[in-house]
């Protein structure tokens, strides 16, 4: 079944505590993206990922950081977690972004920083 | 900047109750918009991508439509199950194509 995974899907955890989402998709698409959702605001592109070893920030990168070694995962990373950072995260990917094709979503992972 | 309203914030149906939802638009030069549902502790789910005003697409009891300034979501003789939150997204014509969405519209369809 093609699907984009996210672990965990639920965390809990407090200020300055390293933390990494993991994403992976199994779809072998080339642009991978981060979002977070957050009540009145919508969905927000953190970053994004055209191919392996090519990242980009999007519109909200400040705190975050990621990686993409491999084609399949791209993982978020929150050195030094704030509370301003507890929101909805979304990982999505796509084939090459110079399509139209939809980006396809993970179901989520709900951040709670104390 | 790319910039997308959606309205109304919510919505509220009787079941069988037809209407429709409204997406409005501003892009340098649209490549796509894409419609989205999305469920309570689950991801946005792909409806439909139109590229050109005049498009339409349909599903089930799901029609979209698109002009050059914005695009609607009609829903025919609606069901509970289509309660959700939709979300219109558009993609420019920039080197970065990323999704720019809108803040969604909650419907809710009662039986």
């Amino acid at each position: 079944e093609a699907q984009v995974t996210q672990n965990p899907r639920y965390l809990i955890t407090v200020t300055g505590k390293k933390l990494t989402v993991t994403c992976s998709q199994n779809m072998n698409h080339e642009y991978m993206s981060w979002y977070r959702q957050d009540p009145g605001l919508g969905l927000r592109q953190i970053y994004y990922s055209m191919n392996v070893e090519v990242t980009d920030k999007g519109d909200v990168p400040e705190g975050y950081k990621v990686s993409r070694k491999e084609k399949r995962n791209f993982p978020l990373i929150l050195e030094s977690p704030s509370p301003n950072q507890t929101s909805l995260y979304f990982c999505a990917s796509s084939p090459p972004s110079d399509g139209n094709q939809p980006q396809h979503f993970g179901d989520g992972t709900r951040l709670s920083i104390l | 900047e790319d910039q997308v309203t959606q309205s109304p914030e919510a919505l509220r149906l009787q079941e069988g109750e037809s209407s429709s939802l409204n997406c409005s638009y501003t892009v340098s030069g649209l490549r796509g918009l894409f419609w989205y549902r999305q469920d309570p502790g689950k991801g946005p789910e792909f409806l439909f991508t139109l590229y050109s005003a005049g498009e339409e697409k349909e599903k089930e009891r799901l029609k979209a439509t698109l002009t050059k300034k914005e695009s609607f979501l009609h829903i025919t003789a609606p069901k509970p199950e289509d309660s959700a939150t939709y979300l219109c997204a558009v993609r420019s014509t920039g080197a970065n194509s990323k999704l720019t969405f809108g803040k969604g519209i909650t419907l809710s369809v009662r039986p």
